[in-house]
């Protein structure tokens, strides 16, 4: 059964570093998506992305963050400059070309320690 | 602005038994989709059901079933036969074509042998 892979599963980073979370999504879905959840907490939206551009972004998604497509497989989650509140779940998530309207399929999530 | 509201933060449930989760929503729009997601200790986001709004039948997925009342923006989970491996988080989640999904804040959802 098709899935979305996330690497990697846990990253531990220092303050003021920058990540890179990759995900794999499922190869014929066409929108993409990044989520966080802090511990605890519940799911919240970050951003969107279909044909190569953000859809819409959470006010959370700002300019430290950054997503791309690089090579038409991964989508990756650019954070700049890791702050400790960036400690968290992420997770990626894809759906079918029906895009909002259908289901979107997460990743394991990477954890993410900001030390 | 559209929300999702689970108020109930903890519940339990004896083996065999059968549990409702609540979850209300608020929305304008008259087209979406609405779905219950289980997170186990593990935090993957795993779906159990989904309910297109345009569908009056409730959906059913094996012991997992809802309750959608669209006119009270109600879309409860019943989970029937309950079972040690359903213990895990339950979060209710929404969309409206907007390329986002919101989530309630979870129930957690314990199961006693």
């Amino acid at each position: 059964e098709p899935e979305v892979t996330q690497t990697p599963s846990h990253q531990v980073t220092q303050m003021g570093q920058e990540v890179i979370l990759r995900c794999v999504p499922i190869s014929n879905h066409l929108y993409f998506y990044w989520y966080r959840q802090i511990l605890g907490q519940k799911v919240e939206f970050l951003v969107s992305f279909y044909n190569n551009e953000i859809s819409e972004k959470s006010e959370i998604f700002d300019d430290q963050f950054s997503v791309e497509r690089p090579d038409g497989s991964n989508f990756t989650l650019k954070i700049r400059s890791t702050k400790l509140e960036d400690s968290a779940m992420y997770f990626c998530a894809s759906s079918e070309p029906q895009g909002g309207l259908g289901e979107a399929f997460f990743g394991q999530g990477t954890r993410l320690t900001v030390v | 602005a559209q929300t999702v509201t689970q108020s109930q933060p903890e519940m339990s449930v004896q083996e065999a038994e059968t549990v409702t989760l609540s979850c209300t929503y608020d929305t304008s729009e008259n087209n979406y989709y609405l779905f219950w997601y289980k997170q186990p200790p593990s935090r993957q986001m795993i779906l159990v059901i989904r309910q297109e709004a345009y569908k009056q039948q409730n959906a059913t997925e094996n012991r997992f079933s809802v309750n959608f009342q669209k006119a009270a923006k109600s879309f409860s989970l019943k989970i029937s036969d309950s079972q040690l491996g359903d213990t895990a988080m339950y979060f209710c989640a929404f969309t409206a074509g907007t390329y986002k999904y919101i989530f309630g804040t979870g129930t957690r959802l314990k199961v006693l042998a």
